[in-house]
């Protein structure tokens, strides 16, 4: 099975860090997302990245940016963390072309103070 | 551009009752389709898919056709269980660049 890690379950920081949240997948997927999850609000794509060096801004790119050096990581970055960015954080991978839609990390629940 | 609306929650049922949870979807050609679970504290799993019209995707005992006609693809389960509490998502790919776009969830709810 393909699996999708995140790095971290749960952090907290606080307002004005620089933040990184890492995603690795391990089955050699070209696609890789993040999304924020909020409730009442759904999934919402923030960036994503077809190939490595690759990205492309989602739904919400405001306030974040990411890096994708390597084919099996896609890194988050917040750049200046505030308590808007509060959330849950999900990073996803996907192979193009086979609709076997996409494969989920289990979050990573980010409180901002 | 592609759009999914999906039935707000929360869903409250009592254990072997009947569930529906309806989508509906706006996509140009002829997209591929997804049901996705969320338990609690976990990220999304695919459920089940339909990648033409007609299809009827299947797993764990829920069901759910492509209906290119009314646009829709709607989750049903005949017997729902205490386990089968968690937030359900609809989902559409279409396009080139292999983006899902996600209703906004339903929370489900099994009493026992």
């Amino acid at each position: 099975d393909v699996k999708v890690t995140q790095s971290s379950r749960y952090l907290v920081k606080r307002t004005g860090e620089k933040v990184f949240l890492e995603c690795v997948q391990d089955m050699d997927h070209e696609n890789m997302f993040w999304y924020r999850q909020d409730p009442g609000l759904g999934l919402r794509l923030i960036y994503f990245s077809y190939d490595v060096k690759m990205k492309e801004k989602g739904d919400i790119p405001e306030g974040y940016s990411v890096s994708r050096e390597k084919k099996e990581r896609f890194s988050l970055i917040l750049e200046s963390a505030s308590t808007n960015q509060t959330s849950m954080y999900l990073c996803a991978s996907s192979s193009p072309g086979t609709a076997y839609g996409y494969t989920f990390g289990s979050g990573t629940r980010l409180t901002v103070v | 551009g592609n759009s999914v609306t999906q039935m707000e929650g929360p869903v409250t049922l009592s254990e072997e009752a009947f569930l529906t949870i309806n989508c509906t979807y706006t996509a140009t050609g002829y997209p591929s389709l997804f049901w996705y679970v969320q338990y609690p504290g976990e990220g999304l799993q695919l459920l089940l898919k339909a990648t033409k019209a007609d299809d009827k995707g299947s797993n764990k005992g829920f069901e759910a056709t492509y209906r290119k006609e009314t646009t829709s693809f709607h989750l049903e389960k005949g017997s729902v269980q205490v386990s089968d509490s968690a937030v359900y998502f609809c989902a559409l790919e279409g396009g080139s660049n292999y983006k899902l776009t996600f209703g906004k969830g339903t929370l489900l709810t099994v009493n026992p």
